[in-house]
């Protein structure tokens, strides 16, 4: 299973954008990117997903470096909500079993 | 609204006993997962299936086993406790092919 590396912790002052950095060197052809955060006593949640273009949606921005070796969740203007851990998967959409495989994640701090 | 429900969020077990913790999902999803949150080791996953009766390991299946004989319920089983599996357990479901996974709230088993 391809790995992620993820920073352990980042921090950012609110209303200002973040940028989640991720490596993914071992990535394969048919291995799409996952973001999904993890709230304060919560389980995870999607945040946003990719393959080779950049994405967006109401949540966040996806931008993926052109060899996929990496990739960036943006958060456009960051909240004290936006505080959690932020974890980037691969995800093989081809073996038909599928299985999200999390790394250690980013914890993300939001200074008022 | 989607839901995985986990049946208990908390529970206190002593060494030995045999504990089982249940999922359900309303969502009518082929694939459920189990993982476990341990501090500075991310989520790590147990077990996971992909249909009914259907199940495969995953990174730490020692001393668990799981059961699924019906498609809305998967069940994850202590066969004898031990105080090594005291962790946050977290079970999830998705639709093959789907982008989004839908975790529970959690149940965090104590074992003493």
């Amino acid at each position: 299973d391809a790995k992620t590396t993820q920073p352990n912790s980042m921090e950012s002052n609110e209303e200002e954008p973040v940028h989640l950095p991720c490596n993914h060197s071992t990535i394969s052809g048919t291995d799409y990117i996952h973001w999904y955060r993890q709230l304060p006593s919560q389980g995870p949640e999607y945040v946003i997903h990719g393959l080779t273009s950049n994405v967006n949606n109401r949540m966040a921005s996806l931008a993926i470096a052109e060899d996929r070796k990496s990739s960036t969740l943006i958060l456009h203007r960051a909240t004290l909500r936006d505080a959690a851990v932020y974890y980037c998967i691969l995800r093989d959409e081809t073996s038909g079993t599928y299985k999200y495989i999390f790394g250690t994640g980013t914890r993300l701090k939001v200074l008022a | 609204d989607v839901k995985v429900t986990q049946s208990s969020r908390y529970l206190v077990k002593r060494t030995g006993e045999k504990v089982f913790l249940e999922c359900v999902q309303d969502m009518d999803h082929e694939n459920m997962f189990w993982y476990r949150q341990d501090p500075g080791l991310g989520l790590r996953l147990i077990y996971f299936s992909y249909d009914v009766k259907m199940k495969e390991k995953g990174d730490i299946p020692e001393g668990y086993s799981v059961s699924r004989e019906k498609k809305e319920r998967f069940s994850l089983i202590l066969e004898s406790a031990s105080t090594n599996q005291t962790s946050m357990y977290l079970c999830a479901s998705f639709e093959g092919g789907s982008t989004e996974a839908f975790f529970g709230q959690g149940t965090r088993l104590t074992v003493v």
